[in-house]
């Protein structure tokens, strides 16, 4: 079983969608969580920190529930600039060494 | 600042050539690392260093030396480039320390090799 696992994709939406991510983690003692954003033939780049609270930033809800270990990713009145691929992204128990997700892709689509 | 940065953009290899990525940041991050992006697989770390003078190895090292003389600076040499190294490198940094320090990455080498 990979140690980060996301919802495979892509997401094909129209604008103005809402539009919710996936992800699970196997490792129990994960310290720290993250939603990183890759758009095509760039570098990942931070989209938002997870909380143990859930946080918001705008658009985005992000949602961490340890119990289950899973963290969703959900983004409101969807445009098209967020046509990215999405990477979930955990902090590994020795508070070290990121853990990547394969990611999911987005379309939105005019 | 300049960020992460990171040369060359693009490098063709013939199998059994060695070659270095050079990967330098101006962020004063003590912690730094490096990866490779195939598709479907996401990002796998092949070593990272904590500071200058450390090194570690990551999920999938083997092929790949680094070395870190200096806080700036963290090089990823090919010792003998091999088809299965196709892939996209990245190199990132970070300050360590706190759980939730963003990790900054540089723009990727796109490696090639024949």
């Amino acid at each position: 079983r990979k140690e980060v696992e996301q919802d495979p994709g892509p997401f094909n939406v129209p604008e103005g969608a809402t539009v919710a991510f996936n992800c699970t983690y196997s490792n129990s003692a994960s310290q720290s969580f993250f939603w990183y954003r890759q758009d095509c033939r760039k570098e990942p780049k931070l989209l938002m920190s997870v909380y143990s609270s859930g946080n918001e930033d705008g658009r985005f809800t992000a949602q961490l529930n340890r119990a289950s270990q899973y963290i969703s990713l959900l983004i409101r009145d969807s445009k098209l600039s967020d046509s990215a691929t999405y990477l979930c992204v955990v902090m590994d128990n020795y508070g070290q060494n990121f853990v990547f997700g394969p990611g999911t892709r987005l379309s939105v689509l005019p | 600042n300049a960020g992460v940065t990171q040369t060359p953009k693009f490098q063709v290899l013939k199998t059994g050539q060695s070659m270095t990525l050079q990967c330098a940041q101006d962020m004063n991050h003590e912690y730094m690392s490096w990866y490779r992006q195939d598709p479907g697989m996401g990002l796998r770390l092949i070593h990272y260093s904590v500071g200058a003078g450390i090194t570690d190895q990551g999920e999938v090292p083997n092929g790949y030396n680094v070395s870190r003389s200096t806080t700036e600076d963290f090089p990823l040499r090919l010792l003998s480039a091999a088809p299965s190294q196709t892939s996209v490198y990245f190199c990132a940094s970070r300050y360590k320390g706190t759980l939730y320090n963003e990790q900054f990455f540089g723009p990727g080498t796109r490696l090639t090799v024949l």
